[in-house]
């Protein structure tokens, strides 16, 4: 069974620009949340999509969006690139309310 | 509000047992997960607490103590392959999206 997977791995930006990055579930999960890493912290949580609908959202600003598609993926999307949106971003599916969630290997974003 | 405080860093030997903390502080509780993170990886499950007592997995442990908002993952018969950053984490019940809270990390280095 493949697990979470996210695209692209790595991914170089500019200050100001945007990025879309994706993510594909485990098969059968219905629930999609995404998280940011700064590197040396524990993950933060951003956002969770379930049957795409938004479930809850991080202290992030509006700069940050997302969606769920009809089957389950998601996109999580940047404006306005900061250098501080440099960081690892996780997406973990699971069936909600369970406690284990599989996580993607993340996108390493890196803005300049 | 809900925060977790664990070591930043815990040295050992190989072979030998090592015991990382966890405290929290939850306005709700619904278990204590464990999460392995290698460098440039995601984070892996390790362990769930949901009631009190320890529970086994192989060479890893995990203790909780809902009392005293504590609990421990102990590694026993270390291996270098061990070397990583772990992670405590809470889920908040009385939050819908049941988002994922983490410790800031324990970075364990196994010396030969």
């Amino acid at each position: 069974d493949a697990g979470v997977t996210q695209s692209p791995t790595h991914l170089i930006k500019t200050r100001g620009q945007h990025v879309t990055l994706r993510c594909s579930p485990i098969s059968g999960h219905k629930s999609v949340s995404w998280y940011q890493q700064v590197l040396g912290q524990g993950p933060q949580f951003i956002f969770q999509y379930y049957e795409k609908e938004e479930r809850g959202r991080g202290n992030f600003p509006d700069r940050f969006s997302a969606r769920q598609f009809p089957n389950y993926s998601s996109e999580l999307n940047v404006n306005a690139l900061l250098l501080g949106d440099s960081a690892l971003y996780l997406c973990a599916s699971s069936l909600l309310g369970t406690a284990i969630e599989g996580f993607g290997q993340g996108t390493r974003l890196t803005v300049v | 509000g809900q925060s977790l405080e664990q070591p930043s860093e815990v040295t050992a030997v190989e072979g030998a047992i090592v015991q990382i903390n966890c405290t929290y502080q939850t306005s709700g509780f619904y278990g204590l997960s464990w999460y392995q993170q290698h460098d440039g990886g995601a984070p892996t499950f390790l362990s769930y607490n949901g009631l009190d007592g320890l529970e086994e997995t192989g060479r890893f442990s995990s203790f909780l103590s809902r009392s005293d908002s504590y609990g421990y993952l102990l590694l026993q018969e270390l291996q270098m392959k061990d070397s990583a950053s772990y992670f405590c984490a809470v889920r908040d019940p009385m939050d819908s999206s049941y988002k994922l809270i983490f410790g800031s990390g324990t970075r364990l280095l196994v010396r030969p």
